[in-house]
């Protein structure tokens, strides 16, 4: 089992609508956890960056950390055509280096 | 302006041909990473340096090797035992392995075979 499952998508919603993502981890020593946002042919960015359980909240950007149930999401409010890319979640345990999520491929529809 | 920088954006290798990716950061970060992503595979870890002389071999280190001679390069070898090695290639850095900060990428190779 990989130690970071996400669903691939595609996902695609209209404009304005609130979209959640979503990732399952099995490794108990994740303390960090990230979200990256990749444009296609581009590197990935660093989105949002939130430490053990609780909600952090950046904008139209929500990240929900939920260490009980190994469950991590992120929110986008209000999305737009420019939030179409692919959204990568990430656990760090800090021994060793990030474990990444296959990613997930958003297309907001205008 | 800090950041990596990955080129050639675009590589054609040959049949039997070894290609080098160059990764350079002016973060001062110590640790740097090299990533493979393919289609609907994620990123995949292929080798990584915490410091300067030394690495560790990733996930998928088979074909591939590495150097760290100093502090700001990285750089990535595709050699000709690596027989599928058409994909995106990333680099990252962060500032110290077991730091618990995050780590920032290039914008990557795109590699080919002709």
């Amino acid at each position: 089992q990989k130690e970071v499952e996400q669903d691939p998508g595609p996902l695609s919603v209209p404009e304005g609508a609130i979209v959640s993502l979503n990732c399952t981890y099995s490794n108990s020593a994740f303390q960090y956890f990230m979200w990256y946002r990749q444009y296609s042919r581009k590197g990935p960015e660093l989105l949002m960056y939130t430490y053990s359980s609780g909600n952090k909240e950046d904008g139209r950007f929500t990240a929900q950390v939920d260490k009980s149930s190994k469950y991590i999401s992120l929110f986008i409010r209000d999305s737009q055509p420019s939030d179409s890319a692919t959204y990568l979640c990430a656990g760090d345990s800090g021994n060793t280096p990030l474990v990444f999520g296959k990613g997930t491929r958003l297309s907001v529809i205008a | 302006d800090g950041g990596i920088t990955q080129s050639p954006k675009y590589l054609f290798r040959k049949e039997g041909q070894n290609v080098t990716l160059s990764c350079e950061q002016n973060l001062n970060h110590d640790a740097m990473y090299w990533y493979r992503q393919d289609p609907g595979q994620g990123l995949r870890l292929i080798y990584y340096s915490q410091i300067v002389n030394d690495f560790q071999k990733g996930d998928i280190a088979e074909g591939y090797s590495v150097s760290r001679e100093k502090k700001e390069s990285f750089p990535l070898t595709v050699t000709s035992a690596q027989k599928n090695p058409t994909a995106f290639y990333l680099c990252a850095s962060t500032i110290l392995q077991g730091s618990n900060q995050p780590q920032h990428f290039g914008d990557g190779t795109r590699l080919s075979i002709l």
